[in-house]
């Protein structure tokens, strides 16, 4: 069955960085587009960012735009989020979330990981 | 972007009655070219991920119980728990893919009253 495996995070002082990892399994990997999504405690949902199914786009939101990029190596089916010069403001559980729709950018998210949590704290 | 307001914020309901949560988009999510309304609803229970209910306002996710409905056109959207289950207890949210970035309403949290 289709499957998604954060990992990655940790707690890390302001102005530094951490990389998370998506694995996944299950689906043919190389034709969806993938997303990140976080949530503070107690927060809403907030997208992150999005790679298409051959990582040749990427978008951002704009609270993370410039400092966080998104990757992906479909040969390992996996996905990677570097964020850097991280905030406390960034502090959350971080999930990776597969796209439905086949090679399509906007889509509703079928398939989410168990998260990862960041805490960004001195 | 797109805002999702949810409403109510939280509710209490009976085992059994009807749970109703409304969303409203801050702009229209129906493309006039394929008449399809680009939104979504989930459920999060505590400490999940959350877990897709509905997609295109209405169309139910395969292994979803009948007992979810979703209903609603271009920037008015409702879900309904026909029969509030003990294990429907759980936030709901609301998110519009209808352009990027995707954004998520603020929740509505179902408890059992």
């Amino acid at each position: 069955q289709e499957q998604l495996v954060e990992s990655g995070g940790g707690e890390v002082q302001p102005g530094r960085s951490l990389r998370l990892s998506c694995a996944a399994s299950g689906f043919t990997f190389s034709s969806y587009g993938m997303n990140w999504v976080r949530q503070a405690p107690g927060k809403r949902l907030e997208w992150v960012a999005v790679i298409s199914y051959d990582g040749s786009n990427k978008y951002y939101a704009d609270s993370v735009k410039g400092r966080f990029t998104i990757s992906r190596d479909n040969s390992k089916n996996m996905i990677y989020l570097e964020m850097n010069s991280l905030r406390p403001e960034d502090t959350a559980v971080y999930y990776c979330a597969k796209l439905k729709e086949l090679k399509q950018m906007a889509s509703w998210f079928d398939r989410w990981g168990q998260g990862t949590l960041v805490t960004v704290s001195s | 972007d797109i805002v999702m307001t949810q409403s109510p914020d939280s509710l209490a309901v009976s085992l059994g009655e009807r749970a109703t949560i409304n969303c409203k988009s801050s702009q229209s999510v129906l493309n006039s070219s394929n008449k399809r309304n680009y939104l979504a609803w989930y459920q999060q229970k505590p400490g999940q991920p959350p877990k897709l209910l509905i997609y295109w306002a209405s169309t139910r996710e395969s292994g979803v119980p009948d007992r979810f409905s979703g209903s609603g056109s271009g920037t008015d959207f409702t879900v309904t728990i026909s029969s509030l289950q003990a294990e429907d207890v759980a936030v709901y949210y609301c998110q519009q893919y209808y352009s990027i970035p995707p954004t998520f309403g603020q929740g509505t949290k179902v408890e059992i009253k």
